[in-house]
């Protein structure tokens, strides 16, 4: 199971909004209403964000909201903060046998 | 609280076996509606599951880690453990312990603090 597609970097500026894309494919992200989006900051674990594509966990901010078209899952944030400055993972549920494939990670920098 | 806690040793020699066992608190590891998982990561890249376990003791596995992994739990003492063997470089990687839902096993929604495993001689 190869790894979900996500760009290496992206940037914005304090205010701004920016979109993270997640590229699978119909056995995964085109398949399964499934996804979900991880924030982490260096050195620590991973933190949920997003799930089961559009939902958000009690305690995260409305400024994350999450999409999927097709075979692609994107993650949308508005509003940036210096905070939200760290790496974003997304995550597809691939079928019985593969329970999780990660995408490779996209750095966020806040300008 | 849930607190998910990974401990064992740091350094393991090449074609060894690493173990690693996850300690929960302030929950049940034997709740019908998670299952209990280990996720690694690599210094400097991204995120790989290595497999994941259910109370009953039902197992899955990434296919590409199969033939070397294998995970365990203990609803006695509520831990759950991780053995990967014939180690390699290629192994060293911050290790998580984790839960994910039953219905949606793309979430999680714990994660241990991680444990830095360091393959070498």
């Amino acid at each position: 199971q190869s790894a979900l597609t996500q760009p290496a970097s992206v940037s914005g500026s304090p205010g701004q909004s920016i979109t993270i894309s997640c590229t699978g494919t119909s056995s995964d992200v085109g398949s399964y209403n499934l996804v979900s989006w991880y924030q982490q900051h260096p050195g620590k674990a991973p933190k949920l964000m997003i799930y089961e594509v559009s939902k958000r966990p009690s305690g995260v901010s409305n400024r994350f909201s999450g999409s999927k078209s097709g075979n692609t899952a994107s993650l949308t944030i508005s509003g940036l903060q210096a905070e939200d400055e760290a790496d974003y993972y997304c995550c597809s549920y691939a079928g019985s046998s593969t329970f999780q494939v990660f995408g490779g990670g996209t750095k966020l920098t806040v300008l | 609280q849930l607190q998910l806690q990974e401990s064992g040793p740091g350094l393991v020699k090449p074609s060894e076996t690493l173990s690693l066992t996850c300690t929960v608190s302030g929950g049940s590891i034997s709740s019908r509606s998670y299952y209990w998982g280990w996720i690694r990561q690599p210094p400097g890249k991204g995120l790989e599951w290595i497999g994941s376990i259910y109370y009953s003791g039902s197992t899955y596995y990434n296919p590409s880690l199969k033939s070397r992994v294998t995970i365990s739990v203990d609803t006695s003492t509520n831990q759950f453990s991780l053995k990967l063997s014939s180690v390699t470089a290629a192994d060293t990687a911050v290790y998580y312990c984790a839960r994910h839902f039953y219905t949606d096993t793309a979430m999680v929604d714990y994660w241990g603090q991680g444990t830095l495993v360091t393959v070498s001689s």
